[in-house]
């Protein structure tokens, strides 16, 4: 199985900051992975397809980027409802998640 | 808008059964261009793909499930379905349904259904 390390595993930041998630894959990818966020509670929701395309109905505020084994999301100028866990997923060869990344405020 | 809506109970003893149902609302599942899926989480595991069926029928199941899957769909209700069998205490997890879209890009979750929290205990 690819695996596909996520880092920070937490972090705090402020309104207004800009946040960057990485994700690492075990082997070459090429661009298949995606993002997502969860609120407690809720089910996962996509934010980024193919390492860099924004979902429709997302805000321009989240952005990805990278290839190979090393990407990146990144959340300009955040606000208070992007509190949430945001998880990288792979799927060059089968399906797998990283471990996610919890965002405080 | 496709919405995904799941049934099943939320509580089955060791060694039975765990069966759930996804009901598509909104829109078709006969395209070529998604699959529709089980994933499920649990804090130990995180999220984990179960497997997926596309609307002719054609299974993938990810064979690092210890516990034996079965992935059925029925078209005419716009349904699918997940059954695991001889659940153990490690299978207690949210399971979700999901579809998958299938792209030159890769492939995404999108929906998800509102998840189900399955607890395996006696």
């Amino acid at each position: 199985d690819i695996q596909v390390t996520q880092s920070p595993s937490s972090l705090s930041a402020s309104v207004g900051d800009r946040v960057t998630i990485t994700c690492r894959a075990s082997q070459y990818i090429n661009n298949y992975i995606n993002w997502y966020q969860q609120k407690p509670g809720k089910a996962p929701k996509v934010l980024i397809y193919g390492a860099s395309n924004l979902q429709n109905g997302v805000p321009s505020r989240f952005s990805g980027s990278g290839s190979g084994t090393d990407f990146t999301l990144t959340i300009n100028s955040l606000q208070p409802e992007d509190v949430a866990t945001y998880f990288c997923q792979q799927s060059f060869s089968t399906y797998t998640f990283g471990q996610g990344t919890k965002l405080e405020i | 808008q496709v919405q995904l809506i799941q049934s099943g109970p939320g509580l089955v003893k060791p060694s039975e059964t765990l069966s759930l149902t996804c009901t598509v609302s909104g829109g078709s599942m006969t395209s070529n261009n998604y699959h529709w899926d089980w994933i499920r989480q649990s804090p130990e595991k995180g999220l984990e793909w179960i497997g997926a069926i596309n609307f002719s029928g054609t299974t993938y199941y990810n064979p690092s499930l210890k516990s034996p899957v079965t992935i059925s769909v029925d078209t005419s209700k716009n349904q699918f379905s997940l059954h695991l069998s001889s659940v153990t205490a490690t299978d207690t997890a949210v399971y979700y349904c999901a579809r998958r879209q299938i792209s030159v890009a890769g492939n995404w979750f999108d929906p998800w259904g509102q998840g189900t929290l399955v607890t395996v205990s006696s």
